[in-house]
């Protein structure tokens, strides 16, 4: 079963603008992490942020989370559009390598 | 070093038959996860091994069963076939200089007609 929600399903901006993708999930946690999924292909690993962190930059990539509130949010910064594909969240419960998928945000990017 | 493979990356079976997919983790990396991504049910855990020990199971009856060899290498089986059975499914190994990290496979397209 999946840990929890993403909002929004899909997401469409222009080249340049900001993207925000939120999550949500269900019980405590370890780790969360953001994969990028383009066209029904493997799965890249974009960013993970500990339960003990808020905060965490990689390039274009904010990640947040908010423990409280079982939440984080995946903000890209000048999107592009090769930056179109499906990006889930996923959490780590540290019951071994389990990861738990949110239900994923479709991201097109318009030239 | 080379990512983790899958093949075959396309398969198409008929109901009832069985299907063997197999991974092949990044080089020095000894756990093996498998997932289901589905339309209707999104991704989904199915096992995980280390060291040829299946450590985690999903919940997934029992016609869905793994190994993993002494090289690290993974199969999934996957027996009596159903149409709901038609999925992606996707491998991901783990590191030790990286323990939260897992890398994903190109994954294996399953059609079941």
């Amino acid at each position: 079963s999946q840990q929890g929600e993403e909002d929004p399903q899909a997401l469409s901006i222009q080249e340049g603008e900001n993207a925000t993708m939120n999550c949500s999930y269900k019980t405590s946690i370890n780790n969360l992490q953001w994969y990028r999924q383009n066209s029904g292909r493997g799965l890249v690993h974009l960013i993970l942020i500990r339960s003990n962190e808020r905060e965490k930059h990689s390039g274009r990539l904010r990640v947040t989370l908010d423990t409280s509130k079982k939440s984080s949010s995946l903000l890209i910064t000048a999107s592009r559009a090769a930056d179109t594909a499906s990006y889930f969240c996923a959490t780590d419960d540290n019951a071994g390598n389990m990861l738990t998928f949110g239900g994923g945000t479709r991201l097109m990017v318009k030239p | 070093k080379a990512g983790v493979t899958q093949t075959p990356r396309y398969l198409i079976k008929t109901r009832g038959q069985q299907v063997t997919l197999s991974c092949s983790p990044i080089s020095g990396h000894r756990s093996v996860s498998w997932y289901q991504q589905t339309p209707g049910q999104g991704l989904q855990f199915l096992f995980e091994y280390f060291s040829e020990t299946q450590r985690n199971k999903g919940n997934f009856p029992g016609r869905f069963s793994g190994r993993q060899f002494s090289n690290s290498r993974s199969e999934m089986n996957v027996s009596t076939l159903e149409l709901g059975d038609s999925a992606l499914y996707l491998c991901a190994s783990v590191g030790t200089s990286r323990p939260d990290t897992q890398y994903f496979g190109p994954g294996t397209r399953l059609t079941v007609l």
